[in-house]
This record gives structure tokens, C-alpha cells and sequence, in this order.
């Protein structure tokens, strides 16, 4: 079993839904980041969380530390937020960061 | 907002040769660099951890005279594929470690290796 688990693998959307992408992990983090890669390959980091909520635009990031758990919603999606986006933890133990997976988002026009 | 960059963005080289890619932390210095690699459809894996002014921490399985890594100054860490081979053909990312947060890690665009 991966250590960071996202969901889904694959989400198609129309534009203007809500999105939501999961993400459980089963080891002791220090920070969560949520990341976003573009066809072409660069990454953006969206959200470091450790506990609670952020926001930033349309964009919401929650976290559980409880339930090990978090969550990335988009609001209103577009067709620009057409990407990968990447789950991944900051180990308590050991300094470095793992990945999930990756979700992979299209918005439909 | 801090900025790291990478040179090149894209190689393309001849098996046997080395090719060295350079990751730059543009407006903040940064102790601790990582470089990372990932195969297409695949997640990031963390090949090591560069800290200015000693040797990088590699994770297991991974080569250290395969990939070498020099983290000179405070703002440049070095990636050096040598003796390239098909199998190293890869998208390389670098990040830097915030010096404000250390939980906080701010990632370079990568840069795409092809050895023919």
C-alpha cells in the first residue's frame, strides 16, 4: 500500500462544476502540500497545510490530521485548471517529502 | 514570490556522455536543495537531498557517481548524469527548501533528459 493514496486517478469535469480531489496518507506528516503540474512538466505548489483550511482564489484546501486525510476543491472550474494535481506529504520522521500519484483533471468547455 | 529555476529545460544527448543540469534559487538562498525524478505517468521520486557545503544524502537505489550532486554555494545546486544511457532519459525537478519555513519547499519548471 502506497503511503499517499489519491482520488480519483482521473476526472473529467464541465466547466463552472465543483471539484473535488482526495487524498489519504498513512504515515505521520509534518505539512501536506497540494501541487499542480502542467503538460510540459513544471510544478506550482498550491496550498502547504497542517492543519484547518486555506484558501486562495477558487482554489480550498482542508486538512483532517485526525483522519489522516485532506482535500482539494476547485470552485467554478475552467478549462485552464486542466492539470495534474499532486498530493504530497512532508514526513515527521526523515525530512522529505512523498507523492501521491497524481490526479488527472480536465475541465470540458 | 521565491523562484527557482533550472538550466536547461530541455537536453537531449548521445549515450556515454554526461550532461549537468543546474537548479537556481533566484531571490533567497537556500541551505538545502532536492532533485527529484519522474518517469512519464508517474509520480515525483526524491533521488536526493543537497546541502550547501557537504556531500547529498541519496536515497536507496540510487546511484551517487552515477548522479552527482554538488551544492556549491547558497543559491546553486548541480545535478551530473554521467555516462548517460537510454534508462536515465527522465524529467528532472529540483526544489529548494524555504529558508523562512522549513516545511516549505518552492520547485523549479524541470528539465527534460533524452539519450538517444
Amino acid at each position: 500500500k502506497n503511503e499517499v493514496e489519491q482520488s480519483p486517478q482521473n476526472l473529467t469535469a464541465q466547466e463552472g462544476e465543483f471539484i473535488t480531489i482526495n487524498c489519504s496518507y498513512s504515515v505521520g506528516i509534518s505539512a501536506l502540500h497540494w501541487l499542480q503540474q502542467h503538460p510540459g512538466g513544471g510544478i506550482v505548489s498550491l496550498f502547504m497545510l497542517s492543519s484547518g483550511k486555506k484558501k486562495h482564489g477558487r482554489l480550498i484546501a482542508t486538512i483532517n490530521i485526525q483522519e489522516k486525510h485532506s482535500s482539494l476543491h476547485i470552485t467554478a472550474s475552467h478549462p485552464r485548471d486542466s492539470a495534474v494535481y499532486i498530493c504530497a506529504v512532508l514526513l515527521l520522521y526523515g525530512n522529505k517529502l512523498v507523492f501521491g500519484a497524481g490526479t488527472i483533471l480536465r475541465v470540458k468547455s | 514570490g521565491a523562484v527557482v529555476s533550472q538550466h536547461p529545460s530541455r537536453v537531449i544527448c548521445k549515450s556515454g556522455t554526461s550532461v549537468k543540469i543546474e537548479c537556481r534559487s533566484l531571490d533567497f538562498q537556500a541551505t538545502t536543495m532536492f532533485w527529484y525524478r519522474q518517469f512519464p505517468k508517474k509520480s515525483l521520486m526524491l533521488m536526493a537531498t543537497s546541502n550547501e557545503g557537504s556531500k547529498a544524502t541519496y536515497e536507496q537505489g540510487v546511484e551517487k557517481d552515477k548522479f552527482l550532486i554538488n551544492h556549491a554555494s547558497l543559491t546553486l545546486s548541480t545535478l551530473t548524469v554521467t555516462s548517460a544511457h537510454p534508462e536515465d532519459s527522465s524529467f528532472y525537478i529540483c526544489s529548494a527548501r524555504s529558508p523562512l519555513d522549513y516545511n516549505e519547499q518552492f520547485f523549479g519548471p524541470g528539465t527534460r533528459l533524452t539519450v538517444l
